[in-house]
């Protein structure tokens, strides 16, 4: 159980479109999801935090404008990287909490973003 | 500030026993947690502490102590697939993780 799923696994983009990476509950009812994004032989980041039908709450630094998260179900939330850029090259991560009384983090595969 | 600090590296010898320390300084406790993340995976799942004490599950075992925002990750037997970054992360008075920054752990035959 507590199955998390991201598609897609791994893309490339040009400078200047945008991307979207959708995350998935696949046996249980997220009413939390987060999204990390991590840079080669770094730790990872929290970008932001995500409930159920309301706005994503971001990690200061984060550009909301760029970083697009909707919660609109129990069991999706979607990342869109706006106006990607070279820099925006990461391993992008999402995880998803069960209910309020459980604290362990059910993580995506992950998806490679590379922006050429 | 909220601080978690673990070693950047550790080297140990297949079928060796290695510790991975943990000391945190964060704004209030809920747990922590120890994951396993290799390279170009996402982290899975290794242990939860929120009580003080040992915990073991199989080859291995996670320590906390509290009192001195402490815990260890124990690895026994080595094995060369052990081979990975391991995470510790606490979580805080708001039920956030906060990570510390990974160690990676070379196992050599």
């Amino acid at each position: 159980g507590a199955v998390v799923s991201q598609h897609p696994s791994w893309v490339i983009c040009k400078s200047g479109t945008s991307v979207k990476i959708e995350c998935r509950s696949l046996d249980f009812q997220a009413t939390t999801m987060f999204w990390y994004r991590q840079f080669p032989k770094q730790s990872l980041m929290l970008m932001a935090t995500s409930n159920e039908g309301s706005k994503a709450t971001y990690e200061q630094g984060v550009e909301k404008d760029k970083f697009l998260i909707n919660h609109a179900s129990l069991t999706l939330s979607t990342l869109t990287v706006t106006s990607a850029h070279p820099e925006d090259s990461s391993f992008y991560i999402c995880s998803a909490r069960e209910g309020q009384g459980y604290y362990e983090q059910y993580f995506g595969p992950g998806t490679r973003l590379t922006v050429t | 500030g909220q601080n978690i600090d673990q070693p950047t590296e550790m080297t140990a010898t297949e079928g060796a026993i290695v510790q991975i320390n943990c000391t945190y300084q964060t704004s209030g406790f809920n747990g922590l947690f120890w994951y396993q993340q290799h390279a170009g995976e996402a982290p899975t799942f290794l242990s939860y502490n929120v009580l003080d004490g040992l915990e073991e599950k199989g080859r291995f075992s996670s320590f906390l102590s509290r009192s001195k925002g402490y815990s260890y990750l124990l690895l026994k037997e080595l094995q060369m697939k052990d081979s990975a970054s391991y995470l510790c992360a606490v979580v805080d008075s708001n039920y956030q993780l906060i990570w510390g920054a990974g160690t990676k752990l070379i196992i050599k035959p």
